[in-house]
């Protein structure tokens, strides 16, 4: 299997602009994870979701922040406009049974808005 | 969420000595405890884990420890080597939220 794979790997924005992460999961794992890490905040949890339903996302800043799974196996995560105050490494995780069992995390994108 | 705390948030080593690395949790009913391992440029991968019926496991050189009376699980890395220097997590059990995570240093 080739794991969680994230596109695009670095992403470099103009402040105000739009930006679309997107996010492959393992086939066959039900619950898709979109966490993003920073220096002072280490590694959030945004939001998760469980065959393909937003079950929590308590953990997404703003309303500039949205996330789609419209199908088992894509899902994206939006930030519409972005703030420079949104660069950080924006990781996608999978797994097959959610809490009690391991996360699969991709590579991560790493996002600056300037 | 469930309330993780992990200490310490640096931790510097010699090769060959060991590294021990806590976590402690609030929700007695836990029952699953992984640890992850971060290297640059990557995303956390899973070292090892332990389920609440037992209260130690081993891989080689790395181990886990639970103590559910005093709510808290350990990581122990024995004869550390520099590739194990990386940023190593717990997360909070049954829940998908991580602790701050630790930043383990080994020396040559």
């Amino acid at each position: 299997d080739a794991g969680v794979i994230q596109s695009p790997r670095h992403e470099v924005t103009e402040m105000g602009q739009e930006v679309t992460l997107r996010c492959k999961p393992i086939s066959g794992h039900d619950y898709l994870f979109w966490y993003r890490q920073t220096m002072m905040r280490g590694l959030e949890l945004l939001i998760y979701f469980n065959n393909n339903v937003p079950i929590d996302d308590s953990g997404m800043p703003e309303d500039r922040f949205s996330a789609k799974m419209p199908n088992a196996s894509f899902s994206t995560l939006k930030i519409q406009p972005s703030e420079p105050r949104d660069s950080a490494v924006y990781f996608c995780a999978s797994s097959p049974t959610g809490g009690g069992s391991p996360l699969h995390f991709g590579n991560g994108t790493r996002l600056t808005v300037t | 969420g469930e309330n993780v705390e992990q200490h310490p948030s640096t931790l510097s080593v010699q090769e060959g000595d060991s590294a021990v690395i806590k976590c402690t949790y609030s929700d007695s009913a836990s029952n699953y405890f992984p640890w992850y391992k971060q290297e640059l440029g990557k995303g956390p991968q899973l070292i090892i884990d332990i389920r609440s019926n037992v209260g130690e496991k081993k891989d080689q050189r790395i181990a886990v420890t639970l103590n559910k009376t005093a709510k808290h699980f350990s990581l122990h890395i024995t004869e550390t080597q520099p590739e194990d220097s990386a940023v190593y997590f717990c997360a909070a059990p049954n829940d998908m939220r991580f602790g701050a995570g630790t930043r383990l240093t080994v020396k040559p």
